[in-house]
């Protein structure tokens, strides 16, 4: 099975200070996006990236960066953080290039910044 | 530019009842892929199944069906004999061979099964 793993599942953070959010994969899955989920909104993508160092914007990538080291990693990074951006946070994971392939998502991290 | 409406925000439904999720999307693109995912209250989204756009079969697994019709651009999920278990959130999603993979979600669809 596959296991996509998010290093917290709750997150307390002040404003200003620079959050990190970390996935990790364990499938060798190519790529790797990660979400923001708010009510009545749906998930509604940040950044994605299809192959080590590289990265693409999705819908809402104001306010965040990301990095991607190694294969298995995708780090979400707040760069300062505002109380906007309290909400749950969702990693997922695909195989190869093709679009049929469906993403599975870690358990998310719920961030809370006050 | 991809869509996908699911209009159904919320619904209750009483144990052993049957249940349909409707979703209905838009593109362009004449090679996509449908699916729908389920996100119990622990929150993972867990993926239930991947349909393409060149096959209408509608599918059966257990207590769930799927009926997939371009005619109306809509792929709806029916639970039969509803159980509290499949008490969760169910998000309807898009991809196209245009855009890659990335995912168009919709803004999800909570279900209630009271017991």
């Amino acid at each position: 099975d596959v296991k996509v793993t998010q290093s917290s599942r709750y997150l307390v953070k002040r404003t200003g200070e620079k959050v990190f959010l970390e996935c990790v994969q364990d499938m060798d899955h190519e790529n790797m996006f990660w979400y923001r989920q708010d009510p009545g909104l749906g998930l509604r993508l940040i950044y994605f990236s299809y192959d080590v160092k590289m990265k693409e914007k999705g819908d809402i990538p104001e306010g965040y960066s990301v990095s991607r080291e190694k294969k298995e990693r995708f780090s979400l990074i707040l760069e300062s953080a505002s109380t906007n951006q309290t909400s749950m946070y969702l990693c997922a994971s695909s195989l190869g290039k093709q679009h049929n392939q469906p993403q599975h998502f870690g358990d998310g991290t719920r961030l809370s910044i006050l | 530019a991809q869509k996908v409406t699911q209009a159904q925000t919320e619904i209750s439904v009483v144990e052993k009842e049957d249940v349909t999720l409707d979703c209905v999307y838009e593109t362009r693109d004449t090679t996509y892929y449908l699916f729908w995912y389920k996100q119990p209250p622990s929150g993972e989204l867990v993926f239930l199944i991947r349909r393409n756009s060149f096959d209408e079969q509608n599918e059966i697994s257990g207590r769930y069906s799927w009926n997939f019709q371009k005619s109306t651009s809509s792929f709806n999920f029916t639970i039969t004999a509803s159980q509290v278990v499949d008490s969760a959130v169910y998000f309807c999603a898009l991809s196209t061979s245009s855009t890659g993979n990335q995912f168009y979600f919709g803004t999800g669809t909570s279900l209630t099964v009271i017991p």
